[in-house]
């Protein structure tokens, strides 16, 4: 059974920070794994997805990298401001088919202090 | 529409009550999910429709939920006689499907359910 785990589960961090967050799922057949924000009171946003073949991606201050063979994943962001302050949730997809559920794992809580 | 909604926003219910929650999906969009988050967790998984088909019910918790899509557009997640632990926040998403395959799910904002 496919579990996504992610540390820490909350960080505080001073505004102009580089900061690394990670994720961290046992099986490692997966098809892709997705990185997303969710505000309070809000859905999820998309922000990056890595196909199983691709190693990092990459959106503005962003970088997602993936290593599956480890089964470990990176959500990288370049000069933290007090509007990335969120949950941040990975997950997998295990297979390419027309329907996969995706696993989530329970998320980071990020605050960044101006 | 311009993104997936869900109605209502908040729930607040009597132990026993039974609740309806509304997902309106964007329009076009195949495949249809409803997830449960509980507080301080990532999303679950409830169940899947492809149109109006109930492809997988697998992650209800108990008969005492149910969820329909009768059209193939707008979808009801329906809480029989609720408990204290159905408190959470409920999730649709929608995607399209691109050559059999699902594409990137687009999530409304949530319903959150509070049962007293």
């Amino acid at each position: 059974k496919q579990e996504v785990t992610q540390i820490p589960a909350a960080l505080s961090v001073p505004e102009g920070e580089n900061l690394v967050l990670n994720c961290s799922f046992t099986d490692s057949a997966i098809y892709n794994l997705q990185w997303f924000r969710q505000d309070p009171g809000k859905g999820l946003t998309s922000l990056l997805l890595i196909q199983s073949s691709q190693r990092e991606q990459t959106s503005g201050r962003l970088n997602a990298s993936l290593d599956k063979s480890s089964g470990r994943s990176t959500l990288y962001i370049a000069a933290s401001q007090p509007g990335d302050s969120a949950t941040y949730l990975c997950a997998v997809r295990r297979k390419k088919t027309s329907y996969d559920k995706v696993i989530f794992g329970p998320g980071t809580s990020l605050s960044v202090i101006p | 529409g311009a993104g997936v909604s869900q109605s209502p926003r908040y729930k607040v219910a009597k132990r026993g009550q039974d609740v309806a929650l509304r997902c309106d999906p964007i329009s076009g969009h195949v495949s249809l999910f409803w997830y449960q988050q509980a507080l301080g967790q990532g999303p679950e998984f409830l169940t899947y429709f492809q149109n109006e088909a109930q492809l997988d019910k697998s992650g209800l918790p108990s008969d005492r939920f149910f969820a329909e899509r009768p059209e193939g557009s707008v979808s009801t997640l329906k809480i029989q006689r609720t408990q204290q632990e159905d408190s959470a926040v409920y999730l649709c998403a929608s995607s399209r499907i691109i050559a059999g395959y699902t594409d990137t799910q687009y999530f409304g904002p949530g319903t959150r359910l509070t049962v007293l």
